[in-house]
């Protein structure tokens, strides 16, 4: 089983709808949870932080529900400018350090 | 400000060579992490340095290694290259370890013939 599942999409819809992500976790012994949003070959870059109190920015609300172990991610009113790969990440740490562990990513494509 | 920097750009190698890479994290930032991305997956953990030492080391075999140098900038190096080592080496850097905020650098593309 991977640490990290997503769905793997890709989700195509139209401008101005509302489209959820998922995701699942393995490791109960994870501390804090991600979105990070990664356009065509470019590096991956931060989108929000995800709460157990569920947290919002602009259109995008993320949520973790750690007993089921389940990190969602809500786009209301999409645009064509979301359109890219959203990867769900879970950072651990272990022996001094730190590292985050990715899921596969879930391909969005915003349409006219 | 300048973000992460990472060099080369691009790199092609043959099979059995031995690659360096390079990362300059943001100034003030004393962690560096490396990751490596094949097409189709996300991201996958090497390793993590802060303060010149190794702090984590993710399920890669001892060709790769890499180090942190006093100003915190980071060297990558893959010995005896493989096929299978094609991928986009992506470096992160934070405040400190422990954080999940990361921010990556544009990654090199290497290529192995």
């Amino acid at each position: 089983r991977k640490e990290v599942e997503q769905d793997p999409g890709p989700f195509n819809v139209p401008e101005g709808a509302t489209v959820a992500f998922n995701c699942t976790y393995s490791n109960s012994a994870s501390q804090s949870f991600f979105w990070y949003r990664q356009d065509c070959r470019k590096e991956p870059k931060l989108l929000m932080s995800v709460y157990s109190s569920g947290n919002e920015d602009g259109r995008f609300t993320a949520q973790l529900n750690r007993a089921s172990q389940y990190i969602s991610l809500l786009i209301r009113d999409s645009k064509l400018s979301d359109s890219a790969t959203y990867l769900c990440v879970v950072n651990s740490f272990r022996g001094g350090g730190n590292k985050l562990t990715f899921g596969t990513g879930t391909q969005l494509k915003v349409e006219l | 400000d300048a973000g992460v920097t990472q060099s080369p750009t691009h790199l092609i190698k043959t099979r059995g060579q031995h690659v360096t890479l390079r990362c300059s994290p943001i100034s003030g930032h004393k962690s560096v992490s490396w990751y490596q991305q094949v097409l189709g997956q996300g991201p996958q953990f090497i390793f993590q340095y802060y303060e010149k030492e190794e702090r984590g080391r993710g399920n890669f075999p001892d060709r790769f290694s890499a180090r942190q140098f006093p100003n915190y900038s980071s060297e990558l190096n893959v010995n005896a290259l493989l096929l299978g080592d094609s991928a986009l080496y992506l470096c992160a850097s934070s405040l400190e370890t422990g954080r999940g905020e990361q921010f990556f650098g544009p990654g090199t593309r290497l290529t192995v013939l």
